[in-house]
């Protein structure tokens, strides 16, 4: 089981629709990501949060909007999303940024967005 | 910018051992991780291996690392149909500390 939890599993969401992707830790990880994954793609970095301080931030539209409300919770605001934006949105969590290799990313199993 | 790559797909028989290839561009790489998706799940860390190692074994699995010819490997022991899934590699960039994933390697495993 992984120790990243992401709510919900599944979402579909028409284009006016606004809605939301939860996701959290209690590893102390002081470090969240997102990540967006097409199928039998690579995942894509958009945000990172570095003591819930948006650090990264990978030119991404602002239709998306991330929100850090403590150091366990990672929120993605979803709102007028297009349909090339389904995929599955992944999150991970990392004790550090610093580039230790003992502060590896722990991923959740995501949400598979479907945006119709 | 970095550029990692793999082969997009392995099949082995069961018992047999698997090896996956990466290679990647940046010399000034830190760490290199191994990662392993399952169809509808996240990625899972398997093992990873900082720069100044060649070798790292963990139970069935083997890390080799040609830092000369930016060639890292992946082999698995004895491989199982419960093996069979997406495997990435990513290495930590030395300048920028981004991790960049590679194109993934679809192992599938025949009984």
């Amino acid at each position: 089981d992984t120790e990243v939890t992401q709510t919900p599993k599944h979402l579909v969401m028409g284009m006016t629709n606004k809605k939301s992707l939860k996701c959290e830790q209690h590893m102390g990880h002081r470090a969240m990501y997102w990540y967006k994954q097409k199928a039998k793609k690579p995942p894509e970095l958009m945000f990172v949060y570095s003591y819930e301080k948006l650090s990264i931030n990978e030119s991404v539209p602002s239709r998306f909007s991330p929100e850090c409300p403590n150091s366990s919770l990672l929120n993605l605001h979803l709102h007028a999303l297009q349909p090339e934006d389904s995929a599955l949105y992944l999150c991970a969590s990392s004790q550090g940024t610093g580039g230790n290799g003992n502060s590896p990313l722990h991923f959740g199993n995501g949400t598979r967005l479907t945006v119709t | 910018g970095e550029d990692v790559e793999q082969s997009l797909f392995l099949s082995v028989r069961e018992g047999d051992s698997s090896v996956i290839n990466c290679t990647y561009t940046d010399s000034s790489s830190t760490y290199l991780y191994w990662y392993k998706q399952e169809p509808g799940a996240g990625l899972q860390l398997l093992t990873y291996i900082f720069s100044n190692m060649d070798m790292k074994q963990d139970q069935r699995l083997t890390v080799l690392l040609n830092k000369k010819d930016k060639h890292l490997s992946l082999r698995i022991a004895d491989t199982q149909t419960g093996d069979s899934a997406i495997y990435f590699c990513a290495v930590l960039g030395g300048a920028t500390n981004k991790l960049i994933f590679g194109t993934g390697t679809l192992l599938a495993v025949q009984p």
